[in-house]
């Protein structure tokens, strides 16, 4: 396809678990963004990677979070010792660089922690 | 005080009313403004970005205050269709592509 995929689409994890969230961004985009979004609320900065560097984890709530993007394609973001609020909708979007550009985002990977 | 701020709604307005949100935003180096729509349970979807002379999309409004520092949208004629949580999103500063969102405002168009 030829837009942002992320999977899985539904997570549930009991609390303490670790997961790992997976987006495949547009094919030739630079730029990779990950945000959460809690319902209701608009979505919330994370974490930016241009290519393979990370550029930017000011958002990362704390060091259970981490993210990665090793060959500047396809990125994970890994929770570990899930928490309760931790749940919530990650969005990856991904961009061509600038700053004037669109992002494009993915379905979301909607985490439930138990 | 929140970086990108909206009035949350919820704005219920009949169809072919005419409705204006607000954004107003705290970075006075911001240089790009955006306006997306998220439908419910979806991702959000770039409606329109905003120039510094205003700028129009069919019945969709979308203008600038830099002076005031927000941004506007203005929806005419509204559809049932139009329904739809309403995000501005601006840029944290000169090159900077990241990009900061308000809560939302959530619109519902009534027959």
């Amino acid at each position: 396809g030829a837009g942002v995929s992320q999977s899985p689409r539904y997570k549930v994890a009991k609390r303490g678990q670790d997961v790992a969230l997976r987006c495949d961004p547009i094919s030739g985009h630079v730029s990779l963004f990950w945000y959460q979004q809690a319902l209701g609320q608009g979505p919330e900065f994370l974490t930016y990677f241009q290519n393979e560097a990370q550029l930017d984890k000011s958002g990362l709530p704390s060091d259970r979070f981490f993210a990665e993007r090793p060959e500047g394609s396809v990125s994970t973001l890994k929770i570990q010792r899930t928490q309760q609020e931790d749940s919530a909708v990650y969005l990856c979007a991904s961009g061509l660089a600038g700053d004037h550009g669109e992002l494009f985002f993915g379905e979301g990977s909607r985490l439930t922690v138990l | 005080r929140k970086e990108v701020e909206q009035d949350p709604g919820p704005f219920n307005v009949p169809e072919g009313a005419t409705v204006a949100f607000n954004c107003t935003y705290s970075n006075s180096a911001s240089q790009s403004f955006f306006w997306y729509r998220q439908d419910c349970r979806k991702e959000p979807k770039l409606l329109m970005s905003v120039y510094s002379s205003g700028n129009e999309d069919g019945r969709f409004t979308a203008q600038l205050n830099r002076a005031s520092q927000y941004i506007s949208l203005l929806i005419r004629d509204s559809k049932l269709s139009d329904s739809a949580t309403y995000l501005c999103a601006v840029n944290k500063g000169w090159g900077a592509q990241k990009l900061v969102f308000g809560q939302g405002t959530r619109l519902t168009i009534n027959p």
